[in-house]
């Protein structure tokens, strides 16, 4: 069966501050790849998605940044976070090349303070 | 901008069925309407999805108007491990990957 992680569950970091979000999905090949960010209350943000190695596509400009340098592992990153980049970040995966039913991981909880 | 209208929040019995619209009146006749539901502080869960005629699996039913205006995503027996925020999404393979999410219905499940 397949399963997805992300880490770390909670993170609590300085303005200013890199950081590095890591998902791996497991069980699969050549998955659909997404980053979201969810605010307190709100729907779901997609920030990323990906259909291959290497291959991303941003739908939010930001200051972040994402990363495929494996089939399953997808990479969020920044080099200098900012108090708005607070919030609840998802990582899912669908079956390529289908969007549509999509599995989620467990979540980034991110304050940046 | 999400293409579907939910409540903001609904509550239902224990043990009732929780009947949950969604109002989704220019969906495009290659849309489908998808479910999903997110317990608190979890990622989101897929429940269900149908097109033009009724859908039933094991969480739920899915009830589509004749116009497909509307929808119902109907739990037959709500528990409390159902109280979650229930999102419905309009998705056709035109959307360029992208999945609208609105505020969704936060169902609360009362004993």
């Amino acid at each position: 069966s397949q399963t997805i992680h992300q880490w770390p569950a909670t993170l609590v970091q300085p303005v200013g501050s890199p950081l590095s979000l890591e998902c791996t999905v497991e069980g699969t090949s050549n998955p659909n790849l997404y980053w979201y960010r969810q605010a307190a209350g709100r729907g779901l943000q997609l920030l990323f998605y990906s259909v291959g190695i290497g291959q991303i596509s941003s739908e939010v400009p930001q200051n972040l940044s994402a990363s495929r340098p494996q089939d399953r592992q997808f990479i969020l990153s920044s080099k200098k976070l900012l108090l708005s980049d607070s919030g609840f970040y998802l990582c899912a995966w669908s079956v390529h090349p289908a969007v549509e039913t999509q599995y989620f991981g467990p979540g980034t909880r991110l304050l940046v303070l | 901008d999400a293409k579907t209208t939910q409540p903001p929040s609904m509550d239902c019995a224990e043990g009732r069925a929780a009947n949950l619209p969604c109002n989704h009146s220019t969906i495009s006749g290659n849309e489908y309407v998808y479910w999903y539901r997110q317990i608190h502080s979890q990622g989101p869960q897929y429940i269900i999805h149908g097109l033009k005629n009724n859908e039933t699996n094991e969480m739920a039913s899915l009830i589509i108007t004749e116009d497909r205006k509307s929808s119902t995503l109907i739990l037959p027996h709500a528990t409390l491990r159902d109280t979650a925020v229930y999102y419905c999404i309009a998705y056709s393979m035109d959307s360029n990957y992208q999945l609208i999410w609105g505020a969704g219905t936060k169902l609360i499940i009362k004993p």
